[in-house]
């Protein structure tokens, strides 16, 4: 069966400390992978996407992920973490080819930041 | 250009009733998604329009359905509406013509209440 996990369902760091989330999928083929935030009340915002190519990706406010075949595993990582990071951040894949438009995403890891 | 936009906001509806939901995709986008977000299920895809046509949906009861008129714009309705239907309705937007998941932007969403 399709899947997405996010073994983390709750983070705390300290405001200017690494981050990583993590992120394994099990589907037939290599999928499309994407991080999503989305802050209390609101919708989804698209962090970075993977599609094919370099499988280090950057995306917006600082975040990069990882595409590792053999592992599954589509991690998240920002260096330096800001208070305004606070929010839950979601994985997803979708189908690299058919399928069309149906994102299969993960249960969310929520980021607590400390000051 | 303007995001996704998604009407009403807020719905407080009781058991029984039905409810309609609104959806503007980004302009130029032809694919308009729509996902379920709830507490316990997470974030679930109900179906995708393209072009006017469903063309692929989500496990959920046939209570739930969609539509999408020639501008694009998407509606989904829930008949005879259950506690558990209580969520918020995301709308995502893609350009849809390529055969395989695109970038997805989503809306905030539709808090919706079954009281």
């Amino acid at each position: 069966a399709q899947s997405v996990t996010q073994p983390d369902i709750h983070i705390t760091v300290s405001e200017g400390a690494s981050l990583e989330l993590r992120c394994n999928y099990s589907y037939g083929a290599t999928p499309y992978l994407f991080w999503y935030v989305q802050s209390p009340g609101q919708g989804l915002q698209l962090l970075l996407k993977y599609f094919s190519g370099d499988t280090l990706v950057q995306g917006i406010k600082g975040f990069e992920a990882e595409f590792k075949r053999s592992q599954s595993s589509f991690n998240l990582r920002k260096p330096s973490v800001h208070w305004s990071d606070a929010a839950e951040y979601f994985c997803a894949v979708g189908p690299s080819s058919g399928g069309y438009n149906k994102l299969i995403f993960g249960a969310g890891t929520r980021l607590a930041v400390h000051p | 250009k303007a995001g996704v936009t998604q009407t009403p906001r807020y719905l407080i509806k009781t058991r029984g009733q039905q409810v309609t939901l609104s959806c503007s995709p980004i302009s130029g986008h032809r694919s308009v998604s729509w996902y379920q977000q709830t507490p316990g299920q997470g974030l679930q895809f109900l179906f995708e329009y393209f072009s006017e046509t469903q063309r692929n949906k989500g496990n959920f009861p046939g209570r739930f359905s969609g539509r999408q008129f020639s501008n694009s714009r998407s509606e989904m309705n829930v008949s005879t509406l259950e506690l558990g239907d209580s969520a918020l309705y995301l709308c995502a937007s893609s350009l849809g013509g390529s055969g395989r998941t695109d970038t997805q932007y989503f809306g905030p969403g539709t808090r919706l209440t079954v009281l």
